[in-house]
């Protein structure tokens, strides 16, 4: 059982918006504002596409933000694209002892 | 860019060790920035960091805790690249391997094509 919670899965058409929420504890999310988000496509490794809390790397669309609130993180992907389908994966540092967590992922349909 | 490589075998008998090598280019394992992790992924545990070495004017190793008592993660400053190994695996251990690099708070920014590593005999 992974440390944080997601949603297994969420769905969107072309166009709309999705918000893939992960919920934690004051020790990892709501303790430090060190979340980040990964995209996974089936047999490939995870991307990182935001990091602390609300960062977009360098080429990755700004159809992609983060935020935070409490012990819960979001990543909200607005203007769905087909190439958006895939897994989704949240992480969090946890401090010095644990270090980071991560999520069980989220499979995103687009419809 | 920076390009991370991985080698290592994908069949390993339970109660040995697992032994895989990362190497990097674009980067250099003893950067002062960043930090060199393995992370696994199976359908049971899903995504686990293993732990991480890097280099702030002397070398530095953190590994979770849930393999502690069993890992070793070396850098290699002649060939620049990292190793992890892994000793007294179980059936448990079969999972996919990648090495990362992450920089500022356990950002993982760059990912090895992964291996996947099954334990049986």
């Amino acid at each position: 059982q992974s440390a944080l919670t997601q949603p297994r899965s969420v769905s969107g058409s072309p166009g709309q918006s999705v918000t893939i929420s992960c919920t934690g504890t004051s020790s990892d999310v709501g303790g430090h504002n060190y979340v980040s988000w990964y995209q996974q496509h089936p047999g490939k490794a995870p991307k990182l596409m935001i990091y602390d809390v609300t960062k977009r790397p360098s080429g990755v669309p700004d159809r992609f933000s983060g935020s935070k609130s409490g012990n819960t993180a979001s990543l909200t992907i607005s203007g769905l694209q087909a190439e958006d389908e895939a897994d989704y994966y949240c992480c969090s540092y946890a401090g010095t002892y644990t270090y980071v967590v991560f999520g069980g992922g989220t499979k995103l349909t687009v419809l | 860019q920076v390009q991370l490589q991985q080698s290592g075998p994908g069949l390993v008998k339970p109660s040995q060790t697992l032994s895989l090598t990362c190497a990097i280019s674009g980067d250099s394992v003893s950067s002062n920035s960043v930090a060199w992790s393995w992370i696994r992924q199976s359908p049971s545990r899903g995504l686990e960091w293993l732990g991480r070495t890097y280099y702030r004017s002397k070398w530095y190793n953190d590994y979770a805790i849930s393999v502690k008592s069993r890992i070793t993660i070396n850098p290699d400053t002649s060939k620049n690249q990292f190793s992890l190994q892994l000793n007294s695996v179980t059936p448990e251990d079969t999972a996919v391997y990648y090495c990362v690099r992450y920089s500022g708070w356990f950002n993982f920014d760059y990912w090895g094509q992964g291996t996947l590593v099954t334990v049986s005999s």
